[in-house]
């Protein structure tokens, strides 16, 4: 079973620049996640989307971040414009409905905002 | 106070010791403990998780989860090599289909080496 794909893997940027990440989630898992990951941190949910529609989108920077999951599968990421403090790995994960204990996490885009 | 502390470390132990890794919260909603794993440049990896108190084994790991405490641990019995990483604790409270409510709510990561 392929696990969750993300591209690109690595990204530099100059503050004010957009950046924009992809997300394929395993086959199958109706609930996708995106986080960040501030370096010596934890994962912080960014959004949630189940099929298609937004569940939690309260910890997403509205001002800047935006995010879709067009047909249900796969999940972009879009920050505009970006500040220093976005520097971060950006992580997509995934899980079956209804089964949030069981999330599978991709490697991850890894963001410097210089 | 913060939701889960979980100390950074470093841990450093040799090949073959035992390792207790631990994670306080404060939340008593919280039902669902996760343990990941996170190799460097990679993402999470779940090892594990438990609903509400008690021990669950899985090869050389078991997890505990002490509620009344609000505190839980992860064990590794003869560590190896491969086994150096970060690891990160989770938890979640219970959502309306009785499962974890997806919220994830991560402590910091402790970085542990294991030393050959």
């Amino acid at each position: 079973e392929a696990g969750v794909a993300q591209s690109p893997r690595y990204k530099i940027i100059e503050k004010r620049q957009s950046v924009a990440f992809w997300c394929n989630p395993i086959s199958g898992h109706a609930t996708l996640y995106w986080y960040q990951q501030i370096l010596g941190q934890g994962p912080k949910l960014l959004i949630q989307f189940q099929n298609n529609g937004v569940v939690d989108d309260s910890q997403l920077p509205k001002d800047r971040f935006s995010a879709e999951r067009l047909k249900g599968v796969d999940s972009t990421l879009k920050i505009q414009p970006a500040k220093l403090e976005d520097s971060a790995v950006y992580l997509c994960a995934s899980s079956p409905r209804l089964a949030g204990e069981t999330q599978y996490f991709g490697p991850g885009t890894r963001l410097l905002v210089l | 106070q913060k939701e889960v502390e979980q100390d950074p470390g470093p841990l450093s132990v040799p090949e073959g010791a035992i390792v207790s890794l631990n994670c306080t919260y404060s939340n008593s909603a919280f039902q669902y403990f996760m343990w990941y794993r996170q190799y460097s440049r990679k993402g999470p990896e779940l090892l594990m998780y438990t609903y509400s108190s008690g021990n669950k084994e899985d090869g050389r790991f078991t997890a505990q989860v002490d509620k009344s405490s609000k505190y839980i641990s992860l064990f590794i019995r003869d560590s190896q090599p491969s086994d150096s990483a970060t690891y990160l604790c989770a938890m979640s409270a219970v959502g309306r289909s009785g499962g974890s409510n997806y919220k994830l709510t991560f402590g910091k990561g402790t970085l542990l080496t294991v030393n050959p």
